[in-house]
């Protein structure tokens, strides 16, 4: 099975830079991925890892540490519109288990 | 162009009714997915198809039978509907192999009363 953590909630100031854990214990890992959801909405792609290290995406990235199962997503210059739920989410032996996803607040 | 879409958006019915959800996407995928989105805002992935074959079925009752008449579309049926089910549906589909992502379509929010 999979257990995936990350905070509940975050929150940061426009422009600032935020950085969501995410740590997680799995079998047969196959990748790790990176979605944001708006209230009302369905999630959408942030960013996938499979390998060790970061990868960059203008203001999202994403970094993968496989043998401390640990991943975080980083963003940066903050907008309003990042508001929204970040959810990690790890594959592994053909199934995509999320985490409970973190809320982020970007106040002004 | 709509890529994967889910019918109704929302559905709200009466306890011990039987239902369905649509869902059809036009990306070409082989794989799809049923994920329900509790009040907690936690995904939990129900039931997977791959060309029309059931590959994942989570501890769901038996109560939700999905139903893949071509690998285009995956329905969900839901039967004796109970408070519990209220949720946020989501379809969602994705390539046989490779990094690519899923492809979530808008959701169906079901209130059973």
């Amino acid at each position: 099975g999979q257990n995936i953590d990350q905070p509940t909630e975050m929150t940061a100031t426009e422009g600032a830079i935020v950085q969501i854990n995410c740590t997680y214990q799995t079998s047969g890992f196959n990748g790790l991925f990176w979605y944001q959801q708006h209230a009302g909405e369905a999630p959408t792609f942030l960013s996938y890892n499979v390998l060790d290290g970061l990868e960059e995406k203008g203001r999202f990235s994403s970094f993968l540490s496989r043998s401390k199962g640990y991943s975080y997503l980083l963003l940066k210059e903050l907008q309003m519109k990042d508001s929204a739920s970040y959810l990690c989410a790890v594959e592994g032996w053909g199934k995509l288990q999320f985490g409970a996803g973190t809320q982020v607040v970007v106040t002004p | 162009d709509t890529a994967v879409s889910q019918t109704p958006k929302y559905l709200v019915t009466q306890m011990g009714n039987d239902k369905s959800i649509k869902c059809e996407q036009n990306l070409g995928h082989d794989t799809m997915y049923w994920y329900k989105q509790d009040s907690k805002k936690f995904l939990k992935i129900m039931f997977s198809y791959n060309n029309k074959e059931l590959i994942i079925n989570e501890t769901v009752p038996n109560r939700f039978s999905p139903k893949s008449p071509d690998k285009a579309h995956l329905n969900l049926h839901i039967n004796s509907l109970e408070l519990g089910d209220s949720a946020v549906y989501f379809c969602a589909s994705r390539p046989e192999r490779g990094t690519d992502t899923q492809y979530f379509g808008p959701g169906t929010r079901l209130t059973v009363l």
